[in-house]
């Protein structure tokens, strides 16, 4: 009954490729999240999605595209795949509950660009 | 950027309390103070949150000084299982967590 996964685990691509990873939640939340985590271990926000709407989009580049089919499930797809790409992505969920919320991670995809 | 300040890294005996400090010394009155873990390999993992009353569940205890500058996570009998980078984030509302470099605690047998 795991609670927040993701597909794949792991993905080695080359240059130039597209891609998409994809997350679901079986937790009922209204709130999903995508992090990036790089080879030195910082994790960072990159998108949210609030009942299938995007609510927060960092400073991502255009090549990376969220979609959210449903509240369920938020994808991701890639682009143009770069070198630079290369790095672990986690999905995440939650629900706000008196102002706060607590987030639930997936384990994570390795993405490696060749 | 990261609002909180911990040390790199602590070593702890195993069945001895973890007692990891974190200073926020800037922390307005409505942010809260969130410890995620992350295991080697794995996605981060909630631990405890509080506002400014000390806080304690199953895995951890918070203690937030009254200033609120800082705060300490105790886990009371750690194993080696809880070897991991663990992270203090403070935050308004239901913002997107935003990690700092943590502090990697090594339980040593």
């Amino acid at each position: 009954d795991t609670a927040v996964s993701q597909t794949p685990k792991y993905l080695v691509t080359q240059m130039g490729n597209d891609k998409s990873i994809k997350c679901e939640q079986n937790l009922g939340h209204d709130t999903m999240y995508w992090y990036k985590q790089d080879s030195k271990k910082f994790l960072k926000i990159m998108f949210s999605y609030n009942n299938k709407e995007l609510i927060i989009n960092e400073t991502v580049p255009n090549r990376f595209s969220p979609k959210s089919p449903d509240k369920a499930h938020l994808n991701l797809h890639i682009n143009s795949l770069e070198l630079g790409d290369s790095a672990v992505y986690f999905c995440a969920s939650s629900q706000r509950a008196g102002g706060t919320d607590t987030q639930y991670f997936g384990p994570g995809t390795r993405l490696t660009v060749l | 950027d990261a609002k909180t300040t911990q040390p790199t890294s602590m070593d702890c005996a195993e069945g001895r309390a973890a007692n990891l400090p974190c200073n926020h010394s800037t922390i307005s009155g409505n942010e809260y103070v969130y410890w995620y873990r992350q295991i080697h390999s794995q996605g981060p993992q909630y631990i405890i949150h509080g506002l400014k009353n000390n806080e304690t569940n199953e895995m951890a205890s918070l203690i937030i000084t009254e200033d609120r500058k800082s705060s300490t996570l105790i886990l009371p009998h750690a194993t080696l299982r809880d070897t991991a980078v663990y992270y203090c984030i403070v935050r308004v509302g239901a913002t997107p967590l935003v990690f700092g470099k943590g502090t990697r605690l090594s339980v040593i047998a």
